[in-house]
């Protein structure tokens, strides 16, 4: 089966750019989606397709990918953007779907 | 508003079942594919189980698969997930999600509160 790969945690002063990457086969043929969890709460969608945000999500949050390798990028990283970030897509199958393991942002 | 209500969750003996269910409302549920998707204490998501739009179709993560039945009622807009054979490494806040779209593409704009399984003797 597909696997994702996310550094385990990430860290960023307050108002600098950081970008969280995640690696797999399978986001050769399909597009990284991204969410936002903080503690106690449930998952929140911030990044889909190309490079698409929900309504409600700041502008501040973008998503790109190269080969393999997708990324969310935080652009002047906010005290409340502290928080597990994962990623998903389909797997190689297309009928399942494969999460990273996650990323702990910490915004200093 | 869309939203997700699950229920069901509790301890359970391992070899036991249970059967969660997650209440839509807000939108039609059979259009979109739904899925399961859970996180054991202090650890990341895991996908579990998705039933497509339209036709239905399941899928099943390699973990739950043989154990665990995903299922809808269009009439109450409720998704089910019956799990038998409940094992300690089933522990986990159980989420259900709703897709952006009716194929599995594990784009979740909504998600449920979570419901906590517990397998323990």
């Amino acid at each position: 089966s597909s696997e994702l790969t996310q550094d385990p945690a990430v860290s960023v002063a307050l108002g600098q750019t950081v970008r969280i990457t995640c690696q797999g086969d399978s986001l050769g043929s399909y597009y990284a989606t991204w969410y936002q969890q903080k503690p106690g709460q449930a998952p929140v969608l911030v990044i889909y397709g190309e490079n698409n945000r929900p309504s409600g999500i700041p502008d501040r949050f973008s998503g790109s990918s190269s080969g393999n390798t997708a990324s969310l990028t935080i652009t002047g990283a906010q005290a409340e953007d502290e928080a597990d970030y994962y990623c998903n897509s389909r797997d190689n199958s297309g009928n399942h779907v494969v999460f990273g393991g996650g990323t702990k942002l910490t915004v200093l | 508003e869309v939203e997700l209500l699950e229920s069901g969750g509790g301890l359970v003996q391992p070899g036991g079942s249970l059967r969660l269910s997650c209440a839509g409302s807000g939108f039609t549920l059979s259009n979109y594919a739904t899925s399961w998707v859970r996180q054991a204490p202090g650890k990341g998501l895991e996908w579990v189980s998705v039933i497509s739009g339209g036709g239905g179709s399941t899928y099943y993560a390699d973990s739950v698969k043989g154990r665990f039945t995903i299922s809808r009622d269009s009439s109450k807009n409720t998704l089910y997930m019956q799990m038998n054979s409940l094992r300690a490494d089933d522990t986990a806040v159980y989420y259900c999600a709703k897709d952006r779209t009716g194929g599995p593409a594990g784009v979740y704009d909504y998600w449920g509160q979570g419901t906590l399984v517990t397998v323990s003797s």
